[in-house]
């Protein structure tokens, strides 16, 4: 099973962020977000489709439905620049998405 | 808060057996309802699942890796394992415990870099 997601997005402090996720009939199963900045571990932004863990600010959130999982963040700050990894269960076994260099200009 | 660690050899020759050992606190990994994972990270790359196991000793793996990888729980210290045998420069990666709640992980440990090389 594979995720796809584009290797890069681009966007301008303020603006919004659009992330996407692809995979086969991924909307019937759970995606969820990691964000991952320079020598750290990747930390949960969202969970279940669409859920924020505590402490993950408001602007960032998720759809799952069809093909694709969409990570949106509003208002982008530039303290969002990092990597951002989609991932899903597929029988037991998990797959993650390539990972979006998210850049903030 | 739970907290978990890696630890184990930093470097490893070709054709060996690499092993690394994530000490987990703050929690129990007899715990229902979690599985205890590992996930690397070759440099420069993302992210790759390489195998978990659940409180009851059931194990998955990814494909691509399973006829080489073991993940064993150890309750006496609250610890779990990953073997992973005949690595090759391949291997190389920053390799990441990780506690799954349903169908994502919500506690990462710091990672450690394991070089393969002669």
């Amino acid at each position: 099973y594979d995720l796809t997601q584009p290797p890069s997005v681009s966007v301008s402090p303020g603006q919004t962020a659009s992330i996407t996720c692809s995979g086969d009939k991924l909307g019937d199963k759970y995606a969820c977000w990691y964000q991952q900045k320079p020598g750290q571990s990747p930390t949960l932004v969202i969970y279940q489709d669409s859920m924020r863990p505590s402490g993950i600010p408001e602007r960032f959130s998720g759809s799952n439905s069809g093909n694709t999982a969409i990570l949106t963040i509003s208002g982008t700050q530039a303290m969002d620049e990092a990597d951002y990894y989609c991932q899903a269960w597929d029988s037991s076994t998990v797959v993650f998405g390539g990972g979006t260099k998210l850049t903030v200009l | 808060q739970l907290q978990l660690q890696e630890s184990g050899s930093g470097l490893v020759k070709p054709s060996q057996t690499l092993s690394l050992t994530c000490a987990v606190s703050g929690g129990s990994i007899s715990s229902g309802g979690y599985s205890w994972n590992w996930i690397r990270q070759p440099p420069g790359k993302g992210l790759e699942w390489v195998g978990h196991i659940y409180q009851i000793g059931s194990t998955y793996y990814n494909p691509s890796l399973r006829t080489r990888v073991t993940i064993s729980l150890d309750r006496s210290t609250n610890q779990f394992s990953l073997r992973l045998t005949s690595v090759t420069a391949a291997d190389t990666a920053v390799y990441f415990c990780a506690r799954a709640a349903t169908y994502y992980f919500d506690f990462w440990g710091q990672g450690t870099l394991v070089t393969v090389s002669s």
